[in-house]
């Protein structure tokens, strides 16, 4: 079974500080697929990166970077120096050949940034 | 590219009426669409995949006669909301999946906001 956890349910930090949104995810499959999306209050999905299960280097992309560990089955990603721009709810998703490339969500993490 | 519209953007509607959905992919052919719920502060739940020139299947739980979903060409899957009720109001997400694309990527439009009174 394919399984997302994103155990922060809200985090709240104030501007400028340096925050980390963990996502742990289960799959028998080999070949998978791990993505981060921001929705904001306006509701639209804004996708932020795919990352396939053979590459388990980290990415920096701006203010954000990603931690791929294979060992803990976990793609924590992390924002730094947080902008209230940042405050959004932000989704981990899974896709694998085992459930047909349909994206198992995770619960999301609400983060606030305060300024 | 790779742009998915969806209309209307927000509806409001009486119980009993109909709503339709639109979902359009603007830039490529979509064979593949989806049908995401999402109620307030919760995930995306899937209702459905809809295949061009096919029947929809539909998640577990889902009633397909409530949620009627046509996928008439490439580029648009319509969701009817069949008498809706009070507790149809949610969010509703599409995502289009490219003819020519990868498998594991899909295209989200903007949502659309239900309110039955």
């Amino acid at each position: 079974a394919q399984k997302v956890t994103q155990a922060q349910t809200e985090i709240s930090v104030v501007e400028k500080e340096d925050v980390t949104l963990d996502c742990v995810y289960e799959t028998r499959d080999t070949t998978y697929y791990l993505f981060w999306y921001k929705q904001p209050p306006s509701g639209e999905l804004v996708f932020l990166i795919r990352r396939n299960s053979f590459d388990e280097q980290n990415e920096i992309s701006g203010r954000y970077s990603w931690n791929f560990q294979k060992s803990t089955s976990s793609f924590n990603f992390t924002i730094t120096a947080s902008q209230v721009v940042d405050s959004a709810v932000y989704f981990c998703a899974l896709s694998a050949a085992g459930s047909n490339y349909q994206l198992i969500w995770g619960a999301g993490t609400k983060l606030i940034i305060k300024p | 590219g790779a742009v998915v519209s969806q209309h209307p953007s927000r509806v409001i509607c009486k119980s009993g009426t109909s709503v339709k959905i639109e979902c359009r992919s603007l830039d490529f052919q979509a064979t593949t669409m989806f049908w995401y719920r999402q109620f307030p502060k919760k995930s995306l739940m899937l209702m459905a995949t809809s295949n061009e020139g096919s029947k929809a299947t539909y998640e577990q739980g889902v009633e397909k006669d409530k949620f009627l979903i046509n996928h008439a060409s490439l580029t648009l899957s319509t969701l009817t909301v069949t008498s809706a009720h009070p507790e149809d109001s949610s969010f509703y997400i599409c995502s289009a999946r490219n003819q020519g694309g990868l498998r594991n990527e899909q295209f989200f439009g903007p949502g659309t906001r239900l309110t039955v009174l």
